[in-house]
């Protein structure tokens, strides 16, 4: 099925610990996104790609890093996690040309102790 | 900086009944707007969009917004709830740049009573 894939669906981490977590899409979507969803807070954008080798920051950046290898993979990493990240993340495509409307992944939830 | 408030965390109605779930939006310019649900565990899905056409809006589910220019509002409605309705609904204005970043309201989880 055609969509937005994101790797793991949950994980825990212990503080400092490190991950990157993956998302790739199938539709040819130039624009990527990598959000967080947190209780009474809506989602706050992370990170955005316009497309393959750029990246700019969102709302909430700090603490993240993202890498556009190629038009379908946007990956988020966390270089020393801390509770505040503590979060829901969503990755989402679109196509902007077209219809405006986001894909949404169906979500990471990450725990860290 | 566009922005969204979504009034009410928490509705709740009685299956049978009407759905009102309140968005109204800040934009310095004609925006896109947008609603989206998230059921359990799951992501978002776009149940409808407005993007200068029609101010009527009509979406998956039976679901309707109207944008209202003059009030700055699009608020999401449904005739009939059903209790598969159950869920968080989410507002969401289009950042007008190159990069269509959505910035999305604070969400209302719609409760249905049987």
């Amino acid at each position: 099925n055609a969509g937005v894939t994101q790797t793991p669906k949950f994980q825990v981490l212990k503080t400092g610990q490190s991950m990157t977590l993956q998302c790739a899409q199938d539709m040819n979507h130039n624009s990527m996104y990598w959000y967080r969803q947190d209780p009474g807070m809506g989602l706050r954008l992370i990170y955005y790609s316009a497309s393959e080798g750029t990246t700019d920051k969102g709302e909430v950046p700090n603490g993240y890093n993202v890498s556009r290898l190629n038009k379908r993979e946007f990956s988020l990493r966390l270089e020393s996690a801390a509770p505040s990240q503590t979060s829901v993340y969503f990755c989402a495509s679109s196509d902007p040309r077209v219809n405006y409307g986001y894909t949404f992944g169906s979500g990471t939830r990450l725990t860290v102790v | 900086a566009q922005s969204v408030t979504q009034l009410g965390s928490h509705v709740s109605v009685s299956e049978g009944a009407l759905v009102l779930l309140r968005c109204n939006y800040s934009s310095s310019v004609p925006p896109y707007l947008f609603w989206y649900v998230q059921y359990p565990n799951q992501g978002l899905q776009l149940l409808l969009k407005y993007t200068s056409a029609a101010t009527l809006v009509k979406g998956i589910n039976g679901f309707e917004a109207e944008f209202k220019k003059s009030e700055t509002s699009f608020h999401l409605t449904k005739p009939s709830a059903h209790m598969s309705d159950a869920a968080e609904y989410f507002c969401a204005v289009s950042d007008l740049t190159g990069r269509r970043a959505l910035t999305f309201g604070s969400g209302t989880r719609l409760q249905v009573q049987p």
